[in-house]
C-alpha cells in the first residue's frame, strides 16, 4: 500500500517553456502533499507543501508564481515549472502521507528528471 | 549546526557485511525516525518507520534510536548488491509537517 504515482520520470524542455509535473496517490487519500527538489549529493529541499482545495504553501526563497501547484482532488497535485530556465534543471520528487495522519511517514513518488535546454 | 548530520560516504562493503549507517541530531523534540533507501534517478522508498527510542527489526535491517545520544542508526545484515543505493535518514517532532532529512549515504555491496 501508500503507492505515490509520478509522471514523467523525465523531461527535457526548452527554455522558456512551462512543463507540468503529476503526483497521485494510487491506493490514499491525501489531503496534503509535499514536492521536493533534490540536488546531487545534496539533501531533499521541500518546496511547497500542497494542500487539498486550498493554496500551497511555499517554502521560503521558492518563487511561487514559478513554481504552481495546484492539489484539485485527494488523490492529485500537480507542479507546473512555468518559464523554465536551465537553472531550474534538477531532480523534483512529490510525497505524501496516508490519511492525513500528522505523524505517519512520508511515501515518495520516483521523482522527474527535468532538463531545461 | 544541520538539524541532521549523516556522513556522506562512499561506503563500499563485500557482499554479506554487516552495514551500519548512521545519523545524528541536534534537536530533542524529534520524536519519529525513518530511514529511506533511494536508488540511482528513483524516488526515496521507506525501509524503517520508528518512534522514540529503541530498536526495530524487519528482515536484514534493524533501525536503532538513542535519543540520550540524538544518534539513529541503520544495520543492515547479510549485506547484497541489490542494497547498493543512498540511504536517508529523517525525523520530525510531534506536530507540523516538517521532515528533516540527512544528505544521504551512498553505499554499495560489492559482490
Amino acid at each position: 500500500g501508500a503507492v505515490v504515482s509520478q509522471h514523467p520520470s523525465w523531461v527535457i524542455c526548452k527554455s522558456g517553456t512551462s512543463v507540468k509535473i503529476e503526483c497521485r496517490s494510487l491506493d490514499f487519500q491525501a489531503t496534503t502533499m509535499f514536492w521536493y527538489r533534490q540536488f546531487p549529493k545534496q539533501s531533499l529541499m521541500l518546496m511547497a507543501t500542497s494542500n487539498e482545495g486550498s493554496k500551497a504553501t511555499y517554502e521560503q526563497g521558492v518563487e511561487k508564481d514559478k513554481f504552481l501547484i495546484n492539489h484539485a482532488s485527494l488523490t492529485l497535485s500537480t507542479l507546473t515549472v512555468t518559464s523554465a530556465h536551465p537553472e531550474d534543471s534538477s531532480f523534483y520528487i512529490c510525497s505524501a502521507r496516508v490519511g492525513g495522519e500528522n505523524n505517519s511517514p512520508l511515501h515518495f513518488g520516483n521523482g522527474t528528471r527535468l532538463t531545461v535546454t | 549546526q544541520k538539524e541532521v548530520e549523516q556522513d556522506p560516504g562512499p561506503l563500499s562493503v563485500p557482499e554479506g557485511a554487516i552495514v551500519s549507517l548512521n545519523c545524528t541530531y541536534s534537536n530533542s523534540a524529534f520524536q519519529y525516525f525513518m530511514w529511506y533507501r533511494q536508488y540511482s534517478r528513483k524516488g526515496p522508498e521507506l525501509l524503517m518507520y520508528t518512534y522514540s527510542s529503541g530498536n526495530k527489526e524487519d528482515g536484514r535491517f534493524t533501525a536503532q534510536v538513542d535519543k540520550s545520544s540524538k544518534y539513529i542508526s541503520l544495520f543492515i545484515r547479510d549485506s547484497q548488491p541489490s542494497d547498493s543505493a543512498t540511504y536517508l535518514c529523517a525525523m520530525k517532532g510531534n506536530t507540523g509537517n516538517q521532515f528533516y532529512f540527512g544528505t544521504g549515504t551512498s553505499l554499495t555491496v560489492i559482490p
